[in-house]
This record gives structure tokens, sequence and C-alpha cells, in this order.
């Protein structure tokens, strides 16, 4: 069984400050790496994607990948309270058939 | 611009009913996935079809069927639903699993 491990939290950060969110893999194969925020009551949404070893960034978030670890991180620079929900790091399986696990999720919480 | 659309959005079914979940998309993509959310579980992937005319089980298929109708539509059914399928249940699409989902908004599932 393929697993995705998160810390579910709440990780509180203040308003501004940069939050930190960590997962970890079992599937050494695995080649494609996501992150999706979810508000309460709604659908995940993508937000980053990642698929070589270092940093990629897209304004606010920065994506970590580091393979021979099997970690993958998310930081949240300058967070917002709109920033508050919870973050599900998803691994596709290195099996080809186009399958993705999901962790269990961070719930963050930024106090204004 | 609808995306992912899924009907109904909420229901409540009594033990042993039948139902079926409806999904559709408008993105043009090649897969197409069934999961469940439950608190503390995280998204498990109940069914997928990676092709039309192709569908596959997941973690967790028992108590469920699912059908491919066409390229845009993938259905899930409950033949005899159980307390256990209690649940929130998302579909989602993608081009390939290797570029992320789209998730359509959710049904909110209730068998008593």
């Amino acid at each position: 069984q393929k697993e995705v491990e998160q810390n579910s939290g709440p990780l509180s950060v203040p308003e501004g400050a940069i939050a930190s969110l960590n997962c970890t893999y079992s599937d050494r194969g695995s080649q494609s790496f996501f992150w999706y925020r979810q508000y309460s009551g709604k659908s995940p949404e993508l937000i980053m994607s990642i698929y070589s070893n270092g940093d990629k960034e897209d304004g606010r978030f920065t994506a970590q990948l580091n393979k021979a670890s099997q970690y993958v991180s998310l930081l949240i620079r300058d967070s917002q309270p709109s920033d508050s929900a919870t973050y599900l790091c998803a691994v596709a399986d290195s099996g080809g058939y186009q399958k993705v696990t999901f962790g269990t999720g961070t719930k963050l919480q930024v106090i204004p | 611009n609808a995306g992912v659309t899924q009907t109904p959005k909420f229901q409540v079914l009594k033990t042993g009913q039948s139902m079926t979940l409806q999904c559709a998309q408008d993105m043009n993509h090649n897969s197409m996935y069934w999961y469940r959310q439950d608190p503390g579980m995280g998204l498990r992937l109940i069914y997928y079809s990676a092709s039309e005319g192709t569908t596959d089980k997941g973690e967790v298929p028992n108590g469920y069927n699912v059908s491919r109708l066409n390229k845009r539509e993938f259905s899930l059914r409950l033949e005899s639903a159980a307390p256990s399928q209690t649940s929130v249940y998302f579909c989602a699409s993608s081009e390939t699993g290797e570029r992320g989902y789209t998730f359509g908004s959710g049904t909110r599932l209730t068998v008593v």
C-alpha cells in the first residue's frame, strides 16, 4: 500500500509569516507530486505541481522536492488569513496507471 | 467554464436503496476518477477510468460500480447503500494523472 504522510495539524502561523507544510511518501519510483488546497466544505484545488528535485516557485508559494529523502514541502510566504485551509499532498503512483495517492492533509490556520 | 460537474450535491438514502452519482467534464480529459473523503481518512480512490472504454478498481471499490459512458461522463452507482458509504464523493478528471486533477464540487451522501 503506497503511503503519503502529513502532519494533520492544525499549524497556526501569524499573518505575514512563512508557513511550512511537509509530506513524506513511500513509493520511491514516484515522479509527480502535487499540493492541493481545500477550504472547508469545498473541493480540492490544485495549487502546485513539481516533478524535479529542488524548488519551484509560483507567487507566494514554493514547492520543494527531495526524491532521495522522499520528501515534499510547501512554503507559503507572507501568509494571509485567506490561506487558512487544509493542504493535501498528493503523489502520482509509479506504476503508470495515472493514479494519485493523497495524504490526509494539514490544516493551516493563519492568525490575523 | 464548467470544468467538472457533479450531481446531485446532497442526497439522503435509506439502507438498501440504490442511486447513481453523475459526473461530466468539458475539458476533453482522458482520465476520470471517483474518490470518497472521510474525516481522518483523506481522499481514497474508488474507481478510475484511464481512458474512454476502460475502468479499473481503486483502493475501496467494494459496494460500488462505475460506467464510463463516453469521454465526458463517468458515473458511480451504489447498488445497495450501507451506512458505511456515508461520505463526501468527489469526481475528478485529468489529461494525464501526472498533470494533476480538476475536481468537481462533490456530493455529500448520507445513508441512514
